[in-house]
């Protein structure tokens, strides 16, 4: 298994509240990517990395932002809580672009108040 | 637009009978194709993907899959199902050139013992 980690597994925090969530690799792959999981909608892509301190939004990126300060870390964040963000969150990794297998995190299971 | 299309939401087999999961696809680039599985909980693992060549692709766990560019498919089988298959199948779809995938809204399979 590729080695990513997620923290925290399961969070409950209340409407307004910032949120991080981290994203850790140990297999030094250049791609990083946060999807949500919701039932009827499967995965849909929050955001990405292809570099260190290079993201760019996907197709659901409304009030949630990035960072990547290091390879292995990819950080997710929710500057303002709300009840429509309450997902499963994932994170996912790949060597190389578009066509590349995606290695998926255990995920975090996130409810907002 | 590129999509992805899982039409059945739910399905229930019997163990031991055969299995067949559909996915078609638009996507105007050359598609790289992908079939994921998902264990209740857990992330999401590749089962098999197909890039080109051989138009039947064998995966993990006994599974294939049969890309058919005329028919914008690539259906996912397996001939004896296991009461371990139950879980919740992806199809994903990504091309050279772009980071991401697109994912299809899944499929949940039941077991029947």
């Amino acid at each position: 298994d590729a080695g990513i980690t997620q923290s925290p597994r399961h969070k409950v925090t209340e409407t307004g509240t910032p949120v991080t969530l981290r994203c850790h690799q140990t297999e030094n792959h250049r791609y990083m990517y946060w999807y949500r999981q919701d039932p009827g909608h499967g995965l849909r892509l929050i955001h990405y990395s292809y570099g260190v301190k290079d993201t760019d939004k996907g197709e659901v990126s409304d009030g949630y932002s990035v960072s990547r300060s290091k390879t292995e870390d990819f950080l997710l964040t929710l500057e303002s809580a709300t009840s429509s963000q309450t997902s499963v969150y994932f994170c996912a990794i790949s060597e190389t672009e578009g066509t590349d297998t995606q290695y998926f995190g255990p995920g975090t299971r996130l409810t907002v108040l | 637009a590129q999509s992805v299309t899982q039409p059945d939401i739910h399905i229930t087999v019997s163990e031991g009978a055969s299995l067949e999961l559909r996915c078609n696809y638009s996507y105007g680039a050359t598609p790289y194709l992908f079939w994921y599985v998902q264990s209740p909980g857990q992330g999401l693992q590749l089962l098999l993907k197909y890039f080109s060549g051989d138009t039947l692709v064998q995966g993990i766990k006994g599974f294939e899959a049969e890309f058919k560019r005329s028919q914008s498919s690539f259906n996912l089988r397996k001939p004896s199902v296991h009461w371990s298959d139950a879980a919740e199948y992806f199809c994903a779809v990504g091309a050279r050139n772009t980071y991401k995938y697109i994912f299809g809204t899944g499929t949940r399979l039941k077991v029947l013992a």
